[in-house]
């Protein structure tokens, strides 16, 4: 099955530990997106990257930090320096080729900080 | 920046009416516009894409674009209580980057 998986699905933090969220992908997409939701919010997008080896800073993007080593994988760090990241963590991709521009979504990490 | 605007709601409707879900945007250039459904605790999943201006069913599922008025609309035919959930409207900035409106929560009554 080609889809997106994200894990773990639920996470927890101390206070002043650094996180890393998976994101994987078989659906031979080129760009790759991580998105916060806060409750009752919208989704603000925090890193993306349209190729491998290539990120750019969302709105969002302090606290966070992202690599793109191969084209299937996108991992997400929450660093200590995020004073706030108790929140719904979504990772997205998207067929850069052609001419749609259609964002999926995988099944999110819930972080929680204790 | 760039804005999309809906109501959050909730919007109630009773079993087999239509319920239609609005959402404006800022930016006059935006090409691309997306609506997603998301229930809760789960994440977006993809309902419709619209491009052109006009109208684009599928299924019981109709979205309408007017960039003149900078909106774009969802209606849903024969709602079901499947179909209460958060309606999220997406609208390209560029560089296949989406905005996000905040959602408009959906109850259908059975």
């Amino acid at each position: 099955d080609g889809g997106i998986t994200q894990s773990p699905k639920y996470l927890f933090r101390k206070e002043g530990q650094n996180v890393t969220l998976s994101c994987e992908q078989n659906l031979n997409h080129d760009a790759m997106y991580w998105y916060r939701q806060d409750p009752g919010q919208g989704l603000r997008l925090i890193y993306y990257s349209q190729i491998v080896n290539d990120f750019q800073k969302g709105d969002i993007a302090e606290g966070y930090s992202v690599s793109r080593e191969k084209k299937e994988s996108f991992p997400l760090t929450v660093t200590s320096a995020q004073k706030n990241p108790t929140a719904f963590y979504l990772c997205a991709s998207s067929p850069r080729e052609g001419s749609t521009d259609t964002q999926y979504f995988g099944p999110g990490t819930r972080l929680t900080v204790l | 920046q760039k804005e999309v605007e809906q109501n959050s709601g909730p919007l109630s409707v009773p079993e087999g009416a239509i319920a239609s879900l609005n959402c404006t945007y800022s930016d006059r250039g935006s090409q691309s516009f997306f609506w997603y459904r998301q229930y809760s605790g789960k994440s977006p999943e993809l309902i419709m894409s619209i491009y052109s201006n006009g109208d684009k069913e599928d299924g019981r599922f109709t979205a309408q674009l007017n960039k003149a008025s900078q909106y774009v609309s969802l209606l849903i035919r024969d709602s079901q209580p499947s179909d209460s959930a958060t309606y999220l409207c997406a609208v390209n900035e560029g560089f296949q980057k989406l905005v996000f409106g905040t959602g408009t929560r959906l109850l259908v009554s059975p």
